[in-house]
C-alpha cells in the first residue's frame, strides 16, 4: 500500500533562516504531487505541484520554492523566512487527475 | 476568491443527532472529494463524487452531489464523539489538464457533546 510521509512535524525558525521540508511517497510511481499550506480562517491554499521531476509549477508568487530530485521527493524550501511564511504545510499526492488527494501528517511551522 | 463556500463553519450537537454540512460552488464540480480532519494532523480521505445525483454512504456518513454538480451535502446519522473534527470539501472545477489538485472549502469544525 501507498504512504506518505512527512518531515518534521513541528518546526521553530526565526525570521531570516532558512527551510527545508521534506516529503516521500512509498508504494508507488511518478505521482502527481503537492505542497498546500493551511493558515487560520484561509483555508487550504495550493503552493507547488509537480508532475514528474523536475517539472514544478507555482501556484502564487512567494518567499518559497519546491523541488522534485527523485520520482517520490518533494521539497518546500526558503532562502529567508518571513512571519508571514506561518502556517502549517501539508504534502499531498495522487497518482492521476479525478483520484483523491492523500495526505502527509503535515508541518506546524512558526516562524519568530 | 473563495470558490467553495462550506455551511455551516462550525456546528455543535448532542451525541446522537443527525446533521449536515453543505459545500456550494458557483462553477461546475467535476469531482467533490470529502475530507475529514483533526486539528493539527493531516486530512484523512472520506469519500469522492463525480457525477450528478451520486449518493455514496460509509458507515454514518453520506455525501450527495446534486444534479447540477454545484452542491455537496455531508450527512451524518446518530452522531458519536468520534466525529468530532473538522470536515473539508475539496473540489476539481478545471475540465481537463493534467494536473489533479483541487481546491478547498474553509471546513466546518464539528464538536459532538456526549
Amino acid at each position: 500500500s501507498q504512504t506518505i510521509h512527512q518531515w518534521p512535524a513541528t518546526l521553530v525558525q526565526p525570521v531570516g533562516s532558512p527551510l527545508s521540508l521534506e516529503c516521500t511517497v512509498e508504494g508507488t510511481s511518478n505521482p502527481n504531487l503537492y505542497w498546500y499550506r493551511q493558515a487560520a480562517g484561509r483555508g487550504l491554499q495550493l503552493l507547488f505541484y509537480s508532475i514528474g521531476i523536475d517539472q514544478i509549477s507555482s501556484e502564487v508568487p512567494q518567499n518559497l520554492s519546491a523541488s522534485r530530485p527523485q520520482d517520490r521527493q518533494f521539497i518546500l524550501s526558503s532562502k529567508k523566512l518571513l512571519l508571514s511564511d506561518s502556517g502549517f504545510y501539508l504534502c499531498a499526492w495522487n497518482q492521476q487527475r479525478n483520484s483523491p488527494l492523500h495526505f502527509g501528517n503535515g508541518t506546524r511551522l512558526t516562524v519568530t | 476568491s473563495q470558490e467553495l463556500e462550506q455551511s455551516p463553519q462550525s456546528l455543535i450537537v448532542q451525541e446522537g443527532k443527525n446533521l449536515t454540512i453543505n459545500c456550494t460552488s458557483s462553477k461546475t464540480l467535476y469531482g467533490l472529494y470529502w475530507y475529514k480532519q483533526k486539528y493539527g494532523e493531516g486530512l484523512i480521505f472520506l469519500m469522492m463524487l463525480q457525477k450528478g445525483g451520486e449518493e455514496k454512504s460509509h458507515e454514518k456518513i453520506t455525501a450527495k452531489l446534486d444534479e447540477k454538480k454545484q452542491q455537496s451535502s455531508l450527512h451524518i446519522t446518530a452522531s458519536q464523539p468520534s466525529h468530532a473534527g473538522i470536515y473539508l470539501c475539496g473540489a476539481d472545477i478545471v475540465w481537463g489538464g493534467s494536473q489533479g489538485n483541487l481546491i478547498f472549502g474553509k471546513g466546518t469544525k464539528l464538536s459532538v457533546k456526549p
